[in-house]
């Protein structure tokens, strides 16, 4: 069993939809990551959180809209997006100390039509 | 910058083989090296790390030495199961803004054959 639970495991949405990933943690830390990952391939970073605060955006598009409500939450809303959108998008958070692991979920499959 | 090596996969063995996937790093400074695992249709899960110089990880029968003379994090196991088929990544943290990052390989598939 993950401590990083993802919402929805899957879900399938047209390029104009409106949708959005949640992810939720009670370990205490506080870094929260966004991932995406394509088949065969490593997780790809695209925002980290430090103390609810964004602190790397890894130069991702617009369309993806990262928000951290509080030190357990966070979210990615989604809008217009594209085929090439379509991966595993994963959450994970760690301790916001030098050199401490990340923890996973076990992520979103998304697929866009 | 930093960055990690991984062998090519697949690598593929017979239940109770000797395992060992390569990992090679480059980095700047000091930084905590990491081996994930992801089974089919998972995230990926914490094998095991090491957070400096000679250090040791160890997990479930895996083991992983932070050799700073040959900048490698080889990861052993002595009897793979058909439970152990996945994918390994090896990866390093990078701190950059005060918040780590992490840097992955490519990742090495595993196959166990019973």
């Amino acid at each position: 069993d993950t401590e990083v639970t993802q919402t929805p495991k899957h879900l399938v949405m047209g390029m104009t939809n409106k949708k959005s990933l949640k992810c939720e943690q009670h370990m205490g830390h506080r870094a929260m990551y966004w991932y995406k990952q394509k088949a065969k391939k490593p997780p790809e970073l695209m925002f980290v959180y430090s103390y609810e605060k964004l602190s790397i955006n890894e130069s991702v598009p617009s369309r993806f809209s990262p928000e951290c409500p509080n030190s357990s939450l966070l979210n990615l809303h989604l809008h217009a997006l594209q085929p090439e959108d379509s991966a595993l998008y994963l959450c994970a958070s760690s301790q916001d100390r030098g050199g401490q692991p990340q923890h996973f979920g076990d992520g979103t499959r998304l697929s866009i039509l | 910058g930093n960055s990690v090596t991984q062998m090519e996969g697949p690598v593929t063995l017979s239940e109770e083989a000797f395992l060992t996937i390569n990992c090679t790093y480059t980095a700047t400074g000091y930084p905590s090296l990491f081996w994930y695992v992801q089974y089919p249709g998972e995230g990926l899960q914490l094998l095991l790390k090491a957070t400096k110089a000679d250090d040791k990880g160890s997990n479930k029968g895996f083991e992983a030495t932070y050799r700073k003379e040959t900048t490698s994090f080889h990861l052993e196991k002595g009897s793979v199961q058909v439970s152990d088929s996945a994918v390994y990544f090896c990866a390093l943290s990078d701190r950059a803004y005060n918040t780590d990052k992490l840097i992955f390989g490519t990742g090495t598939r595993l196959q166990v054959f019973p």
